[in-house]
């Protein structure tokens, strides 16, 4: 059974653009989280989405977005980069979010110049 | 803001010692606790979710404990190896419609066994 993949593993980003980072849970998981993880802060919740309906938001700016797709495939968007949005983000995946064990892709490393 | 308070920051341990960290978290609202493994340069790796008062949970060699009376929950390994090096992390879920999908981590405890 595959994992949780998520692409891409690495980018660069200048400040103020945007990103879209992208995540396939493992196959019949409906629940899809993001974290973002640094240094200072550790690992951070930013949404869950389940049947395509953002269910919990975590304490992030506006500019921090994602959103499920019918097949559970997700994406989260970060537009206008800052600096300090430099970080590893982690997508997990779950039946279904609740009660369950939570897995982990690898993450994708973003670095903003 | 939930609190979870993981000690110590890090470890240092020879092949063979046994070790245990703790993880301490909201006594009230409670539902779980999971434990996980993390490895440089791979995805974190669920070891335990654990739930009930006095839960005890085993996986060869690492086994976790807890008290939600107390909030409290204690990973041990045993006869640690060098494969064991990682970092700890426990991440506590609190009940009520808004934990969906959200486990609130704590810092880590990052071990290291030498040879």
């Amino acid at each position: 059974k595959a994992g949780v993949t998520q692409t891409p593993r690495y980018l660069i980003k200048t400040r103020g653009q945007q990103v879209t980072l992208s995540c396939s849970p493992i196959s019949g998981h409906r629940s899809v989280s993001w974290y973002q993880q640094t240094p200072g802060q550790g690992l951070q919740f930013l949404f869950e989405y389940f049947s395509e309906t953002q269910r919990n938001k975590g304490n992030f700016p506006g500019r921090f977005s994602g959103r499920q797709f019918s097949n559970s495939r997700s994406e989260m968007n970060v537009s206008t980069l800052e600096l300090g949005d430099s970080a590893l983000y982690l997508c997990a995946s779950s039946p279904t979010g609740f009660g369950n064990t939570i897995y982990f892709g690898e993450g994708s490393w973003l670095t903003v110049v | 803001i939930l609190n979870v308070e993981q000690s110590p920051q890090s470890l240092h341990v020879q092949e063979g010692d046994s070790t245990n960290f703790t993880c301490s978290f909201p006594s009230s609202n409670f539902y779980a606790l999971h434990w996980y493994r993390w490895e440089t340069a791979k995805s974190p790796e669920a070891l335990f979710v654990m739930t009930l008062n006095g839960d005890e949970k085993k996986k060869g060699r690492i086994s976790a404990t807890l008290n939600t009376k107390e909030g409290y929950s204690y990973l041990y390994i045993k006869g640690s190896q060098p494969e064991d090096s990682a970092t700890y992390l426990c991440a506590f879920v609190s009940a009520g419609g808004t934990s969906y999908g959200k486990l609130t981590f704590g810092q880590g405890t990052i071990l290291t066994v030498h040879p």
